[in-house]
């Protein structure tokens, strides 16, 4: 079993939709959660982090976590084509090397 | 602010030469951190410093990676005697240390293609 999993697409949505993103992880020890955007060719770029059970809400995004289901997800509200890139989550455990463990990512297609 | 600085933002070499990779994190960042990342593949961790702490290096595929980092700041990853495999894109990250939830931030990389 992949420590983190994410479907790995593509998600198409409608311009205008709610994109639902899905990340999966097995160390419940896991303490600290990021989604990251990466454009084809570019490097990732931090959308939103999330360290608390429940919603974590900035602007069009809102990211939700569910400690006990191992699970953490990141919805896209009014999406638009500009989002289209493959999202990334990333997991960071109770260890002390500070690594993320990184997910194969989603990739995302809004269609205009 | 500067972001990560990468260079060179592309290498091509051939086979069973070495490499240096090069990256300057943000300025007052303690960690750093290395990554791979293959096409239309996730990113694999490869090693991490932080302060004058030793390295963790758990993520270093072979003994042919090694990675530096002088003065606390840039760092240098070597590959000797590149494989044809080592075709990656190698990105660097760095985060401040005060919060061990900060947030890394990434360059944009440096991608590596061994004929």
């Amino acid at each position: 079993q992949k420590e983190v999993e994410q479907n790995s697409g593509p998600l198409s949505v409608p311009e205008g939709a709610i994109a639902s993103l899905n990340c999966t992880y097995s160390d419940r020890g896991s303490q600290s959660f990021f989604w990251y955007r990466q454009y084809s060719g570019k490097s990732p770029e931090l959308i939103m982090f999330i360290y608390s059970n429940g919603d974590k809400e900035d602007g069009r995004f809102t990211a939700q976590l569910n400690k006990a289901s191992q699970y953490v997800s990141l919805l896209i509200r009014d999406s638009q084509p500009s989002d289209s890139a493959t999202y990334l989550c990333a997991v960071k455990g109770m260890d002390s090397s500070y690594k993320l463990i990184f997910g194969s990512g989603t990739r995302l297609l809004v269609r205009p | 602010g500067a972001g990560v600085s990468q260079s060179p933002s592309n290498k091509v070499t051939e086979k069973g030469k070495d490499v240096e990779l090069r990256c300057d994190p943000i300025s007052g960042h303690t960690a750093l951190y290395w990554y791979r990342q293959s096409l239309g593949q996730g990113l694999e961790f490869l090693i991490y410093f932080q302060g004058n702490s030793a390295p963790d290096k758990s993520g270093l595929p072979s003994d042919r990676f090694s990675a530096e980092r002088t003065g606390g700041s840039v760092s240098t990853l070597t590959i000797q005697r590149t494989q044809q495999e080592d075709s990656a894109v190698y990105l660097c990250a760095s985060s401040a240390r005060r919060d061990r939830n900060q947030p890394q931030h990434f360059g944009d990389g440096t991608r590596l293609s061994i004929l």
